[in-house]
């Protein structure tokens, strides 16, 4: 099955820094690729997805980008705010193929210094 | 618009017992999806229902199930339950031709 590895694990910036974040997936057939935040005891939250028809996507001040290639994916997010501290998940699926379960990374934990 | 509702938000119960978990999904959403988080790890992928099956399972023994409802209501019940049940059970909803999800804030259960 599909097997998604995310680093790094914590990440501590400071404010006004940028923050990266990186994935890697197996299975070549995935073509889905979401970004979720989680705060502290709420659910996880969409922040942005990308398809592999697409090589990157940009909303504000966040960016995801895709190298099918590579089969890696990245979230970049600029000019970072304290309220961007956060854990946040990389997840991997083929819904073309039917299977609509979301593979996730282990997640970071991104912390902006003020 | 209302979000996905959980509940109840905390459980506590004692091992070998039986624990059932409740979803209200978006309206108009007729899929659900339930995901375990346990302590310091990732969401691993329980089960999915749509328009009343169960579409696809994740790598969970038998004594995981669930069931959707005509509303699109879920429910996972979780029989014999053991020490490493402990954890945040996610569930989540989507429309089948979307691929998004859209998570509910979760139930805590704590197995003693």
């Amino acid at each position: 099955g599909e097997n998604v590895e995310q680093h790094p694990s914590t990440l501590s910036v400071q404010e006004g820094d940028s923050a990266v974040i990186k994935c890697t997936y197996s299975d070549s057939a995935s073509n889905y690729f979401p970004w979720y935040k989680q705060e502290l005891g709420k659910g996880p939250q969409l922040i942005i997805d990308i398809r592999s028809n697409v090589g990157e996507k940009k909303d504000q001040r966040i960016a995801v980008t895709l190298n099918k290639t590579a089969k890696h994916f990245s979230l970049h997010i600029t000019e970072t705010q304290p309220e961007d501290s956060a854990v946040y998940f990389c997840a991997a699926s083929m819904p073309d193929t039917g299977r609509r379960a979301l593979t996730f990374g282990s997640g970071t934990r991104l912390q902006v210094q003020p | 618009e209302a979000g996905v509702t959980q509940s109840p938000t905390h459980l506590i119960k004692t091992r070998g017992q039986q624990a059932t978990l409740r979803c209200s999904p978006i309206s108009g959403h007729t899929s659900v999806y339930w995901y375990q988080q346990a302590l310091g790890l990732g969401l691993q992928f329980l089960l999915w229902y749509d328009e009343g099956e169960e579409r696809n399972r994740g790598n969970f023994p038998p004594r995981f199930s669930g069931r959707q409802f005509p509303n699109y209501s879920s429910e996972l019940n979780v029989n014999a339950l053991e020490l490493e049940d402990s954890a945040l059970y996610l569930c989540a909803s989507s429309l089948l031709n979307h691929y998004g999800y859209t998570f509910g804030s979760g139930t805590r259960l704590t197995v003693v």
